[in-house]
C-alpha cells in the first residue's frame, strides 16, 4: 500500500519555464512533509518542507502548496534551470509520533536549455 | 558542521555471505539515525532508525539488522545475503525534535551476485 504518491513520474520543462510536481497523502495522522532531492549516484538532499498548519512554504525558486482537506500538496519550481534536472521525493511523517519517513515514488524532471 | 560518513563506498558480495555496512556521524551529538534502502531507479525505503544508543526499531523486515553501539555510529548488517539486497544502502541522521528534516549520507551501493 502506498501511502504517498507523486506524480508525473517524470516531466520536462524549458529553462525558465515553471514545474510543478504534485504529491497526495492517505494517512491523516501526516502532519509534516519534506521534499528532497537526489541527484544520480548521490544521497537525497533536504530541499524544503511544510507542516500542515501552513498552506504554503517558499524558499527562494521552491514553493510548496499544501491542501490539507484534499490531502495534496505540490512542489513547485520556478525559472527552472539545467541544474535543478534531478529526482523530487515527495515524504510524509506523523511529527512528534513515530520516526518513520514514508517517501513518495519519486519525480524525475529534466530541464532542457 | 555536521559530516555523515558511510563505508564502503561500494561491495560486491555473493549471495550467502555475511554484510557490515557503516555510518558515522561528526559534529552532531545524540543524532536520530537511519538506515534507508534504495533500489535503483526507486523510492526510499526506510529500514531501521534509532534514537539512542543501544537502541534500534525495525520499519520494515528485509533479514537485516541494525545496532548503534556509539552515540555516532550505526551499522547495518546480515549473516546471509540475498540477491534482493542488491541497491543503495543509505544513512541519515536527523535532530531529536524534528524527524521529518534528515540528511543523508553520501550512500553506499550494494551488488549481491
Amino acid at each position: 500500500q502506498q501511502q504517498v504518491r507523486q506524480s508525473p513520474q517524470s516531466l520536462t520543462v524549458w529553462e525558465g519555464e515553471t514545474a510543478i510536481l504534485n504529491c497526495s497523502y492517505e494517512d491523516s495522522t501526516f502532519n509534516y512533509f519534506p521534499w528532497y532531492q537526489q541527484f544520480p549516484g548521490e544521497g537525497p538532499a533536504l530541499l524544503i518542507s511544510i507542516s500542515s498548519v501552513s498552506d504554503k512554504k517558499e524558499d527562494g525558486r521552491f514553493t510548496i502548496f499544501f491542501n490539507k482537506r484534499e490531502k495534496k500538496l505540490s512542489l513547485h519550481i520556478t525559472d527552472s534551470q539545467p541544474g535543478d534536472s534531478a529526482t523530487y521525493f515527495c515524504a510524509a511523517t506523523n511529527q512528534g509520533g513515530s520516526a518513520k519517513l514514508i517517501f513518495g515514488e519519486g519525480t524525475k524532471l529534466t530541464v532542457s536549455s | 558542521a555536521q559530516t555523515i560518513h558511510q563505508w564502503p563506498v561500494a561491495e560486491i558480495k555473493a549471495v550467502g555471505s555475511p554484510l557490515s555496512l557503516g555510518c558515522t556521524i561528526k559534529g552532531k551529538s545524540s543524532p536520530n539515525l537511519y538506515w534507508y534502502w534504495q533500489a535503483t531507479g526507486g523510492t526510499l525505503q526506510q529500514l531501521f532508525y534509532s534514537i539512542t544508543v543501544g537502541q534500534v526499531e525495525s520499519v520494515v523486515q528485509l533479514n537485516l539488522s541494525a545496532s548503534r553501539p556509539k552515540d555516532d555510529q550505526f551499522i547495518l548488517s546480515t549473516e546471509k545475503l540475498l540477491l534482493s539486497h542488491s541497491g543503495f544502502y543509505l544513512c541519515a541522521w536527523s535532530r531529536g525534535d524534528n524527524y521529518a528534516e534528515q540528511f543523508f549520507g553520501p550512500g553506499t551501493r550494494l551488488t549481491v551476485l
